[in-house]
């Protein structure tokens, strides 16, 4: 089975400052999908980006972006330019890359406090 | 972009109740939808996977008898709570594939969850 580990209870970061946020996984797939969500205070889920193991080019969306060492197993978030809107809860997700049937498998999560 | 919608909001029932939550496909045929529970102050955890015309896949621990899936069309996959107790009472997230994104795209889309309180 896989699991998703996020030792990052909580972080706390200055707006307009950068933070990274870790997120280890354990797999023995070689083919899989990685994600970020945020879960604001609606709790609404919030895709923030997404990455394919067999991708070596790290994602990135806007303020957004990972770094994904496969050899490691470690998939961090960095958000660069912090905003208030970033507060929320940050989880790590895996999905195996079969057929699309496979449920995420969440880390625990991570609380990112935004200091004004 | 797709959406999935997601009803109640919130419910509130007496124990030994049954609640039912709804979770729909607004724009896209959804052939498998995804069914998790989230505590107070911790990780979405993955129930069952709900497939069209066929029965769930439950995750183990979960019971099957307890937590009622159908999915009988493209677009709806229901989740019953049946005879609940305060244990039960948690933060219920359904997510759903759209399959016209391709397997390589995979993206997921969540309802925006149903809290169930038990009294």
């Amino acid at each position: 089975a896989q699991t998703v580990t996020q030792s990052q209870p909580e972080m706390s970061v200055q707006e307009a400052e950068t933070v990274t946020l870790s997120c280890t996984y354990d797999t023995s797939e070689s083919d899989y999908y990685l994600f970020w969500y945020k879960q604001p205070p609606s709790r609404q889920m919030i895709l923030v980006i997404r990455q394919e193991a067999y991708k070596q080019q790290n994602a990135t969306e806007n303020r957004f972006s990972v770094n994904f060492q496969k050899a490691a197993k470690s998939f961090s978030l960095k958000i660069s330019d912090s905003q208030l809107g970033d507060a929320a809860m940050y989880f790590c997700a895996y999905r195996n890359s079969g057929g699309g049937a496979d449920g995420l498998t969440f880390g625990k999560g991570t609380h990112l406090i935004i200091q004004p | 972009g797709a959406v999935v919608s997601q009803h109640p909001s919130w419910v509130i029932c007496k124990s030994g109740t049954s609640v039912k939550i709804e979770c729909r496909s607004l724009d896209f045929q959804a052939t498998t939808m995804f069914w998790y529970r989230q505590f107070p102050k911790q990780s979405l955890m993955l129930m069952a996977t709900s497939n069209e015309g066929s029965k769930a896949t439950y995750e183990q621990g979960v019971e099957k008898d307890k937590f009622l899936i159908n999915h009988a069309s493209l677009t709806l996959s229901t989740l019953t709570v049946t005879s609940a107790h305060p244990e039960d009472s948690s933060f219920y997230i359904c997510s759903a594939r759209d399959p016209g994104q391709g397997v390589s795209r995979s993206k997921l889309f969540f309802g925006s969850g149903t809290q169930l309180s038990v009294l």
